[in-house]
Parts: structure tokens; C-alpha cells; sequence
């Protein structure tokens, strides 16, 4: 069945270095890929995406990589910051029926 | 440009109650789609709307229903509520139906 799932249910990283954040999927007919941010008491805020003929993809400070091989995603957030520290979301999504399946997500815990 | 918004922010129901949740979409955008969140889980599909016709659902039952109007704010409303449908309802819009803004969802408790 469809499935998108974390490895991680809670990371700690240090303020400053580099966080990553990984993801694997089972639905081999998705091919757009999204992260999000949600912070506590608010609605998932959209990070970055990835369409399925890219393997790459950079913004501020967040870099997407998807390996369809695998079926692995991940998330990489430069130089961590507390404002950071919120739950992550990987989710999918297929042109065949438009919804946007997501996992169950990871937290990132900032230390200081 | 105006983000997503919903109302009420906090609800209190009864079980076997009826509760109506609105959305209004962020200008430009004209899919609608509703999602339950449980706690600790991540956003479940429920439906989505387009143009005023529903456009795809999830696993949920016809007790879940909603519209959209030629606005394309939309409602989502919950018949016979049971205790597990307390949760956090976010609403989401777009313009394709993929690339998806969410608004700050209505927290739903229902005792």
C-alpha cells in the first residue's frame, strides 16, 4: 500500500551544525515530494519540494534530495538555528489522485 | 496576499453532535483540501474541492462531508461525532492541488 514513513522519531542537534532529516516512501507512482515545518499550535508550514526527475534541490538553507532508486528522501537544514526546532513532515503526492500522503514526522530538538 | 484562514481556532462538541469548520483560501488559489491531524500523527487526507465539486477523498466516512462555494472558501462539516474525531482540522489551498499552503487548523475536542 501507500506509505510514507521517518527513520527517526525525534533528532537532537546541535545549534550550528547540520541537521538531516530522512524519509523513505513505498509509492513508486508519486512523483512530487514536499517537507514541512510545523511548529507547535500552527498548521504545517511548506519548506521545499522535489519533483520526481530531479534528485536535487536547493533553497535557503535547506537542501532536498530525493533517490528514487530507494525510494529515500531527505532533508538538510545548513547551520541549524532554534527556530528551527519544530516537527518535520516528508509527504508525497501523485498526479493520479492529487491528495498528498504524509509520515508521521520527525521532531528537531536545537541544543544549545 | 491573504494566507489561509480558519475559524474557529477552538471547538468543544458533545458526542453524537454536528460541527461545521470553514476555511477561506489563499487569494488566487482555487483547490481546497481538508486534512485530520491526530496527535503525535501527521496530517491525514480527508478530501479536497475543486471548483465546487469534490476532487478525490480519503478514508473517511460519509459522516465527513463538505462544500465549496464560489469563492472557494470551503466547510467541512462532521455529523454523529464520535471521541476520536477530536484532532487538529487544517485546511490547505492551491492553485494546481499540489503545491499546498495550510492554514492554522481548528483544534476539535469532542467529550
Amino acid at each position: 500500500g501507500e506509505s510514507v514513513g521517518l527513520h527517526l522519531p525525534t533528532l537532537s542537534v546541535q545549534e550550528g551544525d547540520n541537521s538531516i532529516i530522512n524519509c523513505a516512501y513505498s509509492n513508486s507512482a508519486s512523483d512530487y515530494f514536499i517537507w514541512y515545518k510545523q511548529e507547535s499550535g500552527k498548521g504545517p508550514q511548506f519548506i521545499i519540494d522535489i519533483r520526481s526527475n530531479m534528485d536535487k534541490r536547493q533553497g535557503q538553507r535547506v537542501t532536498v534530495l530525493l533517490n528514487k532508486t530507494v525510494k529515500h528522501l531527505s532533508l538538510q537544514i545548513a547551520a541549524t538555528q532554534p527556530g528551527d526546532s519544530a516537527v518535520y513532515f516528508c509527504a508525497e503526492n501523485s498526479r493520479r489522485d492529487d491528495k498528498i500522503i504524509f509520515g508521521k514526522g520527525t521532531r528537531l530538538h536545537i541544543l544549545p | 496576499e491573504t494566507g489561509v484562514t480558519q475559524s474557529p481556532t477552538h471547538l468543544i462538541k458533545t458526542r453524537g453532535q454536528q460541527v461545521t469548520l470553514r476555511c477561506s483560501s489563499q487569494s488566487g488559489h482555487n483547490t481546497v483540501s481538508w486534512y485530520q491531524q491526530a496527535l503525535g500523527q501527521g496530517p491525514q487526507f480527508i478530501f479536497q474541492y475543486y471548483r465546487e465539486e469534490e476532487n478525490g477523498r480519503g478514508n473517511f466516512p460519509p459522516r465527513f462531508s463538505g462544500l465549496q462555494f464560489p469563492n472557494y472558501s470551503s466547510e467541512l462539516n462532521v455529523n454523529a461525532l464520535e471521541l476520536d474525531d477530536s484532532a487538529l482540522y487544517l485546511c490547505a489551498s492551491s492553485w494546481t492541488g499540489r503545491e499546498q499552503y495550510f492554514g492554522p487548523g481548528t483544534r476539535l475536542t469532542v467529550t
